[in-house]
Formats: C-alpha cells, structure tokens, sequence
C-alpha cells in the first residue's frame, strides 16, 4: 500500500539559509501533520492542514511556514534556519472527512542538519 | 495543555519475554494510538483504540483503552529481537491533534 512520501530524506544547510521539505500523503488523505522530533525527544506538533486549509497550529516558529497544495501535497518552508533547527521532520496523513478514522500515518522523515 | 506520563522510560529483557508499558494523562482521549519508531525512521502505527473499554490485539501486541478514557496499556508477548525500538502512546483529541508520551525504549537480549 502507498505510504506517506517525503523528500528530500536528508538536508544539509548552513545558518540562516533556507529549507523547503515536501510530503505527499497518502491517496485520498486529506489532512496532513508536520511533527518535529529533536534527538531523544518525541514528536513535537508544529501544524496540520485539512483540504488545503490550515487546521491547527503548534509549536512551529515564525521563520517556517507550510501549505497544503491542490493535489493535498504539502511543504514546509524553513527561513533563516537555526542551529537548533537540526531535527528529524516528519509528515503524517490521515482521513478526517465525514468522521473517519483520524489515524495519523508517517512518513519516513526528512533529516535537517544545519551547520 | 495535554501530557502524557508514559512509563516505563526504557526497558531491557530477555528474548522471550512479555513487554507491559502504559500511558495515563489527566485529559480525557477519543483515541489511543500506539507506535513504533527504530532510529532514523518515521513512527509506525502498531494499533488504534476508539473506544473506552477496546481491547485490541495484533499479532504478538496488545494493547487496551482505559475506561476513563485517560489511560492505555500496551503489552508484547514472546519478545523477539525484532521487537527493539521506541515504542510511543499518543492520544487524539477534537480528531485532529495528536499528543505523544516521551517514549518507551525497548532493549531486547537475546
């Protein structure tokens, strides 16, 4: 069965260059998560989109932003990046309309190191 | 906001060995879900509980959503090396936000 795509899997930048992430959900998928996982740590929420509008917003700082495009692919955009900003991001999918399930499915993770 | 107390941190058995780890939070869920992550990779969802009471198996793992709806356990039986990884609760809430415990790092000797 098709899985929740991201790419590019890993990403190497330098402070305060910019970053763009992509995912692509599952097939007839509607809404799409951004998690942010630092080392030892567990996912942390940063923002999700259901049919191409924003849903709900986490801890995800100024500097990023993310949409949700007419073939519900989605990318996050990272400006200015951190040193802190190294982290494991990952995209989940799930189903929500007409009450479905809402099980979130990741992606295998983009890694960002920023030197 | 929402916190899961996910216990125990970390736990290193012998092959062959059944697994207990469980998450309570002072939240009330609609859902529970559990995963697996090994390091590198993205969160793999293990099961899914809808309702309170739901006991639910797949394959080896089992896993129950607590009556008050608070709380979860997930139980591995017959614990083979395969089984190594991070194991993490999260709990769905308004059916769009997902909240994870800390995590369950599971060591397996064989």
């Amino acid at each position: 069965a098709a899985g929740v795509i991201q790419s590019p899997r890993h990403l190497i930048k330098e402070k305060r260059e910019t970053a763009t992430l992509k995912c692509y959900p599952i097939p007839r998928h509607d809404t799409v998560y951004w998690y942010q996982q630092g080392p030892g740590q567990d996912p942390q929420f940063l923002i999700s989109f259901y049919e191409k509008m924003q849903s709900d917003k986490g801890s995800i700082p100024d500097r990023f932003s993310a949409q949700q495009f007419s073939d519900y692919h989605s990318e996050l955009n990272m400006s200015s990046l951190e040193l802190g900003d190294s982290a494991l991001y990952f995209c989940a999918s799930s189903f929500r309309r007409g009450g479905g399930p809402g099980e979130l499915f990741f992606g295998e993770g983009s890694r960002l190191t920023v030197l | 906001g929402q916190q899961l107390n996910q216990s125990p941190q970390s736990m290193f058995i012998q092959e062959g060995e059944d697994v207990s780890m469980n998450c309570t939070s002072s939240s009330i869920f609609n859902t529970w879900l559990w995963y697996k992550q090994e390091p590198g990779e993205g969160p793999v969802l293990l099961i899914a509980l809808y309702k309170a009471g739901e006991l639910t198996s797949n394959g080896r793992l089992t896993a129950q959503f607590g009556i008050t709806r608070k709380d979860s356990f997930l139980n591995i039986s017959a614990s083979i090396p395969s089984d190594v990884g991070i194991y993490f609760c999260a709990g769905l809430i308004d059916g769009n936000k997902l909240v994870f415990g800390a995590g369950t790092i599971l060591r397996v000797k064989s």
